[in-house]
């Protein structure tokens, strides 16, 4: 089984700050890797797919970037609806797994 | 419009059985992979199960193999989960998921969930 390391494990950024998030597999996961956004209550929503191609709907200030066992996904000017938590996915090898998740909070 | 309903959760007994349904609409699920993935209280998402769309091949986590059958009535455009030999670590946020394509293993559609609790 694949593991996904996300880092930090909370992020503390003040709105319109640039937000940083880590992912690492332990093993190649090619470009088959996904971020999630989620909110209490809410179920996942798909920002990012194919590592770095947008979900459709999803704003620009989101990019993802990666290949092979190292990803990021970068929030470029945090907007207030932007804090939440998020995962990472891959889909390379069965099973599927996820992060454990990386929180976005208010600094 | 892509809508997914999940029902069927609720409060069961250590060793009993629960099956979820998940309907769909605006799509066909025997033209789309689909998938289950669970949430804990307070924890991170867990991948359970994918249905191919074609050809209907099953899999499972290991958490769950031999306990969870995985399937679909393309009459009703409905997914199921057919949960047995039910445990507390099986307590869950239980999510049905449109995958994005055959090749596309993460999910761009998503129902509200529905909730398995599991007591001793």
């Amino acid at each position: 089984e694949i593991v996904m390391t996300q880092s930090p494990a909370t992020l503390s950024v003040s709105p319109g700050e640039r937000a940083t998030l880590s992912c690492r597999a332990s093993q190649s996961v090619s470009s088959n890797l996904a971020w999630y956004q989620q909110k209490p209550g809410q179920a996942p929503r798909l920002l990012i797919y194919g590592a770095s191609t947008r979900a459709t709907g999803i704003p620009a200030r989101f990019t993802g970037s990666g290949s092979g066992t190292e990803f990021t996904l970068t929030i470029s000017s945090l907007q207030s609806e932007d804090f939440a938590v998020y995962y990472c996915q891959q889909y390379n090898n069965w099973p599927r797994t996820f992060g454990q998740g990386t929180k976005v909070e208010v600094k | 419009e892509v809508q997914l309903v999940e029902s069927g959760g609720g409060l069961v007994q250590s060793g009993e059985s629960l099956r979820l349904s998940c309907a769909a609409s605006g799509f066909t699920i025997s033209s789309n992979d689909m998938s289950w993935v669970r949430q804990a209280p307070g924890k991170g998402l867990e991948w359970v199960s994918t249905i191919s769309g074609s050809g209907g091949r099953t899999f499972y986590a290991d958490s769950v193999k031999g306990r969870f059958t995985v399937s679909r009535d393309n009459s009703k455009n409905t997914l199921y989960l057919q949960m047995n030999s039910l445990r507390v670590e099986d307590t869950a946020v239980y999510y049905c998921a449109k995958d994005v394509d055959s090749w596309t293993g993460c999910n761009d559609y998503w129902g509200q969930g529905t909730l398995v609790t599991v007591s001793s």
